[in-house]
């Protein structure tokens, strides 16, 4: 059974410019989960989709946006990057139910380094 | 507004010792999780605790969650260097939406 896959896993970007992640989530798993990884704030919640609707969103600006696809795929965008937007950026799936316990299930993440 | 504690955030120890991370909240939570992560990849389940009072263990590790479902720890047993990571405490609020701690960078030295 395949994981959870990030393209790419590094990529170098500089400011100003936008950039676009994608997330294969583990087959059967209807929710996508995106979450920003940094040294100083630790695993900051940015958005979670659910059979292509966004049902969560955290406390990020606009300039961050998601969608999710039919087939549960999901891409995330960071458009006019900044120096603070450096960060390992992970995708979880899971089931995404409404009772019982969701557990998360990450890929290896997308580094993203502004310069 | 951090909903998550954990404790201690970093913690290095000899091989064979006893340690203890805990995860503290104001917050009731529907479920809490624990994660390890290694350098260069995602968080990697290592239990669910759903039930308030619940203890589990895997091998060396036991996990217990609060009464109230608001904390839960995280007890090693003769910490080897394998341990060494970072653990990560996370608390399902509803349905899609889990808050994690700042974790606790573990390194058990040989």
């Amino acid at each position: 059974k395949a994981g959870v896959t990030q393209t790419p896993r590094y990529l170098i970007k500089t400011r100003g410019q936008q950039v676009t992640l994608s997330c294969s989530p583990i087959s059967g798993h209807r929710s996508v989960s995106w979450y920003q990884q940094t040294p100083g704030q630790g695993l900051q919640f940015l958005f979670e989709y659910f059979s292509e609707t966004q049902r969560n969103k955290g406390n990020f600006p606009g300039r961050f946006s998601g969608r999710q696809f039919s087939n549960s795929r999901s891409e995330m965008n960071v458009s006019t990057l900044e120096l603070g937007d450096s960060a390992l950026y992970l995708c979880a799936s899971s089931l995404g139910q409404l009772t019982g316990a969701n557990v998360l299930t990450f890929g290896a993440g997308s580094r993203l380094t502004v310069l | 507004t951090q909903l998550l504690e954990q404790s201690p955030q970093f913690l290095s120890i000899q091989e064979g010792e006893n340690l203890t991370v805990y995860c503290n909240s104001s917050s009731v939570f529907s479920s809490l999780q624990w994660y390890r992560q290694e350098p260069g990849e995602g968080p990697v389940l290592l239990v669910t605790v759903v039930t308030g009072g619940e203890v589990k263990k895997l091998k060396r590790l036991t996990f217990q969650f609060g009464d109230a479902r608001k904390d839960s720890s995280l007890h090693i047993t003769a910490a080897q260097p394998g341990d060494t990571g970072l653990y990560l405490c996370a608390g399902e609020q509803w349905a899609g939406k889990s808050t994690f701690g700042d974790g606790t960078t573990l390194t058990v030295k040989p």
